[in-house]
Protein backbone atom coordinates (compact mmCIF):
# COMPACT_ATOMS: atom_id res chain seq x y z
CA UNK A 1 0.00 0.00 0.00
CA UNK A 2 1.19 3.30 -0.64
CA UNK A 3 2.42 5.50 1.67
CA UNK A 4 1.41 9.17 2.05
CA UNK A 5 2.84 11.18 -0.83
CA UNK A 6 3.90 14.56 -0.85
CA UNK A 7 5.41 16.43 -4.52
CA UNK A 8 7.78 18.08 -5.33
CA UNK A 9 10.54 16.17 -2.95
CA UNK A 10 12.86 19.26 -3.20
CA UNK A 11 11.95 22.56 -4.36
CA UNK A 12 14.45 26.34 -4.79
CA UNK A 13 12.59 29.71 -4.72
CA UNK A 14 13.54 33.18 -4.93
CA UNK A 15 11.97 35.59 -2.23
CA UNK A 16 8.69 36.67 -3.11
CA UNK A 17 7.76 34.12 -5.33
CA UNK A 18 4.64 31.67 -4.19
CA UNK A 19 4.72 27.73 -4.00
CA UNK A 20 2.32 25.28 -4.27
CA UNK A 21 2.96 21.75 -2.60
CA UNK A 22 0.91 18.76 -2.90
CA UNK A 23 0.28 16.03 -0.54
CA UNK A 24 -1.49 12.50 -1.70
CA UNK A 25 -2.92 10.88 1.83
CA UNK A 26 -3.00 7.19 2.31
CA UNK A 27 -5.87 5.52 0.98
CA UNK A 28 -9.18 5.41 2.52
CA UNK A 29 -7.56 8.70 5.20
CA UNK A 30 -10.13 11.54 4.95
CA UNK A 31 -7.82 13.98 7.17
CA UNK A 32 -4.49 15.84 5.67
CA UNK A 33 -2.18 18.29 8.15
CA UNK A 34 0.38 20.25 7.14
CA UNK A 35 3.70 20.79 9.18
CA UNK A 36 6.61 23.11 8.93
CA UNK A 37 9.95 21.90 9.66
CA UNK A 38 12.86 24.37 10.11
CA UNK A 39 16.15 22.78 10.13
CA UNK A 40 17.04 22.21 13.99
CA UNK A 41 13.66 22.44 15.36
CA UNK A 42 10.84 20.00 15.58
CA UNK A 43 7.52 20.11 13.51
CA UNK A 44 5.24 22.86 13.76
CA UNK A 45 1.41 22.61 13.37
CA UNK A 46 0.27 24.84 10.39
CA UNK A 47 -3.63 23.36 9.01
CA UNK A 48 -5.56 20.08 9.20
CA UNK A 49 -7.80 19.72 7.02
CA UNK A 50 -10.84 17.17 7.38
CA UNK A 51 -13.59 16.27 4.78
CA UNK A 52 -12.67 19.29 2.49
CA UNK A 53 -12.89 21.39 5.76
CA UNK A 54 -10.10 23.05 8.00
CA UNK A 55 -10.86 22.10 11.16
CA UNK A 56 -7.47 23.74 13.18
CA UNK A 57 -5.15 26.51 11.82
CA UNK A 58 -1.62 27.01 13.78
CA UNK A 59 0.09 30.20 14.26
CA UNK A 60 1.08 31.27 10.77
CA UNK A 61 0.53 34.08 8.96
CA UNK A 62 -2.14 34.60 5.94
CA UNK A 63 0.26 34.13 3.48
CA UNK A 64 -0.44 30.33 4.17
CA UNK A 65 -3.38 28.83 2.75
CA UNK A 66 -4.59 25.36 1.86
CA UNK A 67 -7.14 23.32 0.68
CA UNK A 68 -8.16 19.58 0.55
CA UNK A 69 -9.96 18.43 -2.45
CA UNK A 70 -13.08 15.88 -3.18
CA UNK A 71 -10.34 12.77 -3.30
CA UNK A 72 -8.84 14.00 0.05
CA UNK A 73 -5.47 14.96 -1.38
CA UNK A 74 -4.19 18.46 -0.51
CA UNK A 75 -2.23 21.80 -1.66
CA UNK A 76 -0.30 23.94 0.50
CA UNK A 77 0.21 27.63 -0.99
CA UNK A 78 2.28 29.89 0.61
CA UNK A 79 2.55 33.72 -0.78
CA UNK A 80 4.90 36.18 -0.96
CA UNK A 81 8.24 33.79 0.07
CA UNK A 82 10.28 34.72 2.45
CA UNK A 83 13.84 33.20 3.52
CA UNK A 84 12.65 32.01 6.39
CA UNK A 85 9.85 29.89 5.09
CA UNK A 86 12.86 27.82 4.11
CA UNK A 87 11.98 24.20 5.75
CA UNK A 88 10.85 21.01 5.34
CA UNK A 89 7.11 20.84 4.80
CA UNK A 90 5.37 17.91 6.13
CA UNK A 91 1.96 16.09 5.37
CA UNK A 92 0.09 13.88 7.74
CA UNK A 93 -2.49 11.72 7.16
CA UNK A 94 -4.74 10.43 9.35
CA UNK A 95 -8.14 7.90 8.99
CA UNK A 96 -10.47 10.50 10.70
CA UNK A 97 -10.44 13.68 12.44
CA UNK A 98 -10.51 12.51 15.61
CA UNK A 99 -6.99 11.03 17.81
CA UNK A 100 -5.97 8.50 15.47
CA UNK A 101 -2.46 8.10 14.43
CA UNK A 102 -1.23 10.26 11.92
CA UNK A 103 0.82 8.90 9.62
CA UNK A 104 3.43 11.05 8.00
CA UNK A 105 5.01 11.64 4.25
CA UNK A 106 8.56 12.13 3.66
CA UNK A 107 8.15 15.83 3.26
CA UNK A 108 9.12 18.60 0.62
CA UNK A 109 12.00 20.20 1.21
CA UNK A 110 11.32 24.23 0.31
CA UNK A 111 14.35 26.57 -0.12
CA UNK A 112 13.62 30.02 -0.27
CA UNK A 113 17.08 32.27 -2.17
CA UNK B 1 -2.56 25.39 26.14
CA UNK B 2 -0.62 22.05 25.40
CA UNK B 3 3.58 21.71 25.42
CA UNK B 4 6.43 19.17 25.52
CA UNK B 5 9.52 19.74 26.69
CA UNK B 6 12.77 17.92 25.73
CA UNK B 7 15.65 17.29 28.07
CA UNK B 8 19.02 17.47 26.61
CA UNK B 9 19.24 18.54 22.47
CA UNK B 10 21.64 15.80 21.77
CA UNK B 11 22.14 12.75 23.80
CA UNK B 12 25.40 9.82 23.14
CA UNK B 13 25.73 6.37 24.27
CA UNK B 14 27.68 3.54 23.67
CA UNK B 15 26.14 0.49 21.51
CA UNK B 16 24.69 -1.96 23.97
CA UNK B 17 23.84 0.91 26.82
CA UNK B 18 20.53 2.10 28.09
CA UNK B 19 18.67 4.86 26.03
CA UNK B 20 16.91 7.43 27.99
CA UNK B 21 15.15 10.41 26.07
CA UNK B 22 13.47 12.16 28.45
CA UNK B 23 10.20 14.45 27.61
CA UNK B 24 8.24 16.58 29.93
CA UNK B 25 4.70 17.50 29.21
CA UNK B 26 2.20 20.56 29.88
CA UNK B 27 -1.50 19.79 29.79
CA UNK B 28 -4.76 20.91 31.55
CA UNK B 29 -6.62 17.60 29.67
CA UNK B 30 -5.88 14.44 29.79
CA UNK B 31 -3.03 14.18 26.69
CA UNK B 32 -2.35 11.84 24.25
CA UNK B 33 1.52 11.77 24.19
CA UNK B 34 3.75 10.19 21.13
CA UNK B 35 7.16 9.43 20.27
CA UNK B 36 8.36 9.99 17.27
CA UNK B 37 11.81 8.75 14.65
CA UNK B 38 13.05 10.97 11.94
CA UNK B 39 15.99 9.34 10.15
CA UNK B 40 18.13 11.87 8.15
CA UNK B 41 16.21 13.01 5.16
CA UNK B 42 12.94 11.45 6.14
CA UNK B 43 9.80 12.47 7.48
CA UNK B 44 8.41 11.12 10.80
CA UNK B 45 7.61 7.55 12.05
CA UNK B 46 5.52 6.78 14.98
CA UNK B 47 7.16 5.04 17.69
CA UNK B 48 4.52 4.41 20.28
CA UNK B 49 1.72 6.51 21.50
CA UNK B 50 0.12 6.84 25.29
CA UNK B 51 -3.76 6.68 24.90
CA UNK B 52 -4.75 6.12 28.64
CA UNK B 53 -5.18 2.31 28.44
CA UNK B 54 -1.69 1.56 30.36
CA UNK B 55 1.00 3.55 32.10
CA UNK B 56 3.62 1.99 30.19
CA UNK B 57 3.53 1.33 26.22
CA UNK B 58 5.57 -0.54 24.21
CA UNK B 59 6.77 0.61 20.98
CA UNK B 60 8.61 -0.98 17.35
CA UNK B 61 12.46 -1.49 17.44
CA UNK B 62 12.57 -2.04 20.87
CA UNK B 63 11.74 1.23 22.91
CA UNK B 64 8.99 1.91 25.57
CA UNK B 65 8.06 5.11 27.83
CA UNK B 66 6.35 5.37 30.99
CA UNK B 67 3.81 7.87 31.56
CA UNK B 68 3.16 9.81 35.05
CA UNK B 69 1.42 12.07 35.80
CA UNK B 70 2.59 12.71 39.01
CA UNK B 71 5.75 14.07 36.91
CA UNK B 72 4.17 15.25 33.94
CA UNK B 73 6.50 12.87 31.96
CA UNK B 74 6.82 10.28 29.35
CA UNK B 75 10.49 9.51 29.01
CA UNK B 76 11.95 6.97 26.20
CA UNK B 77 13.80 3.93 26.87
CA UNK B 78 15.37 1.07 25.24
CA UNK B 79 17.52 -1.35 27.30
CA UNK B 80 20.34 -2.27 24.75
CA UNK B 81 20.90 0.87 22.11
CA UNK B 82 22.21 -0.37 18.54
CA UNK B 83 23.80 1.82 16.10
CA UNK B 84 20.46 1.76 13.79
CA UNK B 85 18.90 3.96 16.13
CA UNK B 86 21.09 7.33 15.88
CA UNK B 87 18.03 9.30 14.69
CA UNK B 88 16.29 12.58 16.16
CA UNK B 89 13.77 11.83 18.44
CA UNK B 90 10.60 14.03 19.40
CA UNK B 91 8.27 13.91 21.86
CA UNK B 92 4.81 14.98 20.85
CA UNK B 93 1.33 15.96 22.48
CA UNK B 94 -2.35 15.93 20.69
CA UNK B 95 -4.68 18.16 22.17
CA UNK B 96 -7.80 15.86 23.53
CA UNK B 97 -10.11 18.05 21.19
CA UNK B 98 -8.24 18.84 18.58
CA UNK B 99 -8.46 16.49 16.00
CA UNK B 100 -4.36 15.31 14.67
CA UNK B 101 -3.05 18.70 15.53
CA UNK B 102 0.48 17.19 17.27
CA UNK B 103 2.79 19.37 18.88
CA UNK B 104 6.23 18.52 19.22
CA UNK B 105 9.25 19.22 21.09
CA UNK B 106 12.64 20.50 19.49
CA UNK B 107 14.10 16.83 19.78
CA UNK B 108 16.53 15.25 20.72
CA UNK B 109 19.63 13.85 18.64
CA UNK B 110 20.57 10.35 19.68
CA UNK B 111 24.01 9.34 18.34
CA UNK B 112 25.25 5.84 19.07
CA UNK B 113 29.16 5.16 19.71
CA UNK B 114 30.62 1.95 18.83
Amino acid sequence: DAGVTQSPTHLIKTRGQHVTLRCSPISGHKSVSWYQQVLGQGPQFIFQYYEKEERGRGNFPDRFSARQFPNYSSELNVNALLLGDSALYLCASSLTGGNTEAFFGQGTRLTVV
Amino acid sequence: AQSVTQLGSHVSVSEGALVLLRCNYSSSVPPYLFWYVQYPNQGLQLLLKYTSAATLVKGINGFEAEFKKSETSFHLTKPSAHMSDAAEYFCAVSEYSSASKIIFGSGTRLSIRP
